[in-house]
């Protein structure tokens, strides 16, 4: 069974920081893209940051270009967010997603975490 | 960036009856547009995706159509459990990867 387990999330203060985890099971992780989608409180779905398998290709919203950095650790089974500069608009529930299919990253997101909140506020 | 736009906002239906949700792009995204379900306090489901292509494990009652700029996701007779937010997404055309602002499908 697939399983996606974030953690990381908390209060921040404008301009803080924070490394959001996802843990993957279930599944050979290294040979699937990932991705994190974020979802502000009553707001819809918006993609945040994506790698590749081998965690050579990242990709970003231009929201967050700059100031968070996707990795990827394949022998922990392990998806990380490094937030830096956070804002009030970055609070929000962030998931991490799967691709559906394993080799290049194609953007169908077919499992998901439960999220972690993070909230950034003074 | 490539803009979604879903229609109605709230659809508000009955058990049993057939639901249709619309989903427009501001470009065409071929066919590589999905749909995803989320009910509140939970993670989003991917329901279809490449227009109509049912994930792993959806009912056949869900379905997809459309390509170019035009989707529908047709629910042919909603269950107690359909009842939840809808988005579509697109893959067209990314980074960003995007999702349309919901359907709310609600139980009248």
């Amino acid at each position: 069974e697939v399983q996606l387990l974030e953690s990381g999330g908390g209060l921040v203060q404008p301009g803080g920081s924070l490394r959001l985890s996802c843990a993957a099971s279930g599944f050979t992780f290294s040979n699937f893209a990932m991705s994190w989608v974020r979802q502000a409180p009553g707001k819809g779905l918006e993609w945040v940051s994506g790698l590749s398998s081998s965690g050579g290709g990242t990709f970003y919203a231009e929201s967050v270009k700059g100031r968070f950095t996707i990795s990827r650790d394949n022998s922990k089974n392990t998806l990380y967010l490094e937030m830096n500069s956070l804002r009030a608009e970055d609070t929000a529930v962030y998931f991490c997603a799967k691709d559906r299919d394993s080799g290049y990253y194609q953007g169908v997101f077919d499992y998901w975490g439960q999220g972690t909140v993070v909230a950034v506020s003074s | 960036e490539i803009v979604l736009t879903q229609s109605p906002a709230t659809l508000s239906l009955s058990p049993g009856e057939r639901a249709t949700l619309s989903c427009r792009a501001s470009q065409s995204v071929s066919r590589y547009l999905a749909w995803y379900q989320q009910k509140p306090g939970q993670a989003p489901r991917l329901l279809i995706y490449d227009a109509s292509n049912r994930a792993t494990g959806i009912p056949a009652r869900f379905s997809g159509s459309g390509s170019g700029t035009d989707f529908t996701l047709t629910i042919s007779s909603l269950e107690p459990e359909d009842f939840a937010v809808y988005y579509c997404q697109q893959r067209s055309n990314w980074p960003p990867f995007t999702f349309g602002p919901g359907t709310k499908v609600e139980i009248k």
